[in-house]
């Protein structure tokens, strides 16, 4: 089936690293994404990994890939105040679909 | 540049009305998709559209429909409304069917 899973809440801060935890479920997904959501606005585009990679680094994101156990984290350096949202990893659909499938969200508080 | 751009922001609908949402894609972009976003949720898949055509539709009811213009913007309709069609309406645009979506500001709906 089709479901992507994050942890609810997490509480990390300032200047800390924040690790957000993603499982997904289909093998076939080409990439997988993160977004950030923050109060009222719509999703903002992180970074995305395709699927044949480890990892990819991007200023303070570092995103590690898991192929094997369909597991996906988004870490995030010296976070800031700044960085308190929600944040969505979302997986392209099975082979011959084009939607996203998003996972519930992780809820990142930064605390000063 | 701009972003993709949804109309209106908030709207406030009664059961059993119809409503219509607009889209206009980042410059350039051929591709749009729209999905559903409940509180507490992440986004849900609705429709994309590639150069006018149907690439992909959700689980969603006949009462959900949308359409693709020549200029690539997008309406979104919704027919007989219900108490639980209340939620934000994300529109994404890509350059491709394939490619990253990037995603507008939403239209917040209710339905009372």
């Amino acid at each position: 089936g089709e479901d992507v899973e994050q942890s609810l809440f997490l509480s990390v801060r300032e200047g800390d690293s924040s690790v957000i935890n993603c499982t997904y479920t289909d093998s076939s997904s080409t990439y997988l994404y993160w977004y950030k959501q923050e109060p009222g606005a719509g999703l903002q585009l992180l970074t995305y990994i395709f699927s044949n990679m480890d990892m990819k680094q991007d200023q303070r994101l570092t995103v590690l890939l898991n192929k094997k156990d369909k597991h996906l984290s988004l870490r995030i350096a010296d976070t800031q105040t700044g960085d308190s949202a929600i944040y969505f990893c979302a997986e392209t659909g099975p082979s011959g679909t084009y939607k996203y499938i998003f996972g519930t969200g992780t809820r990142l508080k930064v605390l000063a | 540049d701009a972003g993709v751009t949804q109309s209106p922001t908030h709207l406030i609908k009664t059961r059993g009305q119809q409503v219509t949402l607009r889209c206009s894609p980042i410059s350039g972009h051929k591709s749009v998709s729209w999905y559903q976003q409940v509180l507490g949720q992440g986004p849900q898949f609705i429709f994309q559209y590639y150069e006018k055509e149907e690439r992909g539709r959700g689980n969603f009811p006949d009462r959900f429909s949308a359409r693709q213009f020549p200029n690539y913007s997008s309406e979104l309709n919704v027919n007989a409304l219900l108490l639980g069609d209340s939620a934000l309406y994300l529109c994404a645009s890509s350059l491709g069917d394939r490619e990253a979506q990037y995603f507008g500001p939403g239209t917040r709906l209710t339905v009372l």
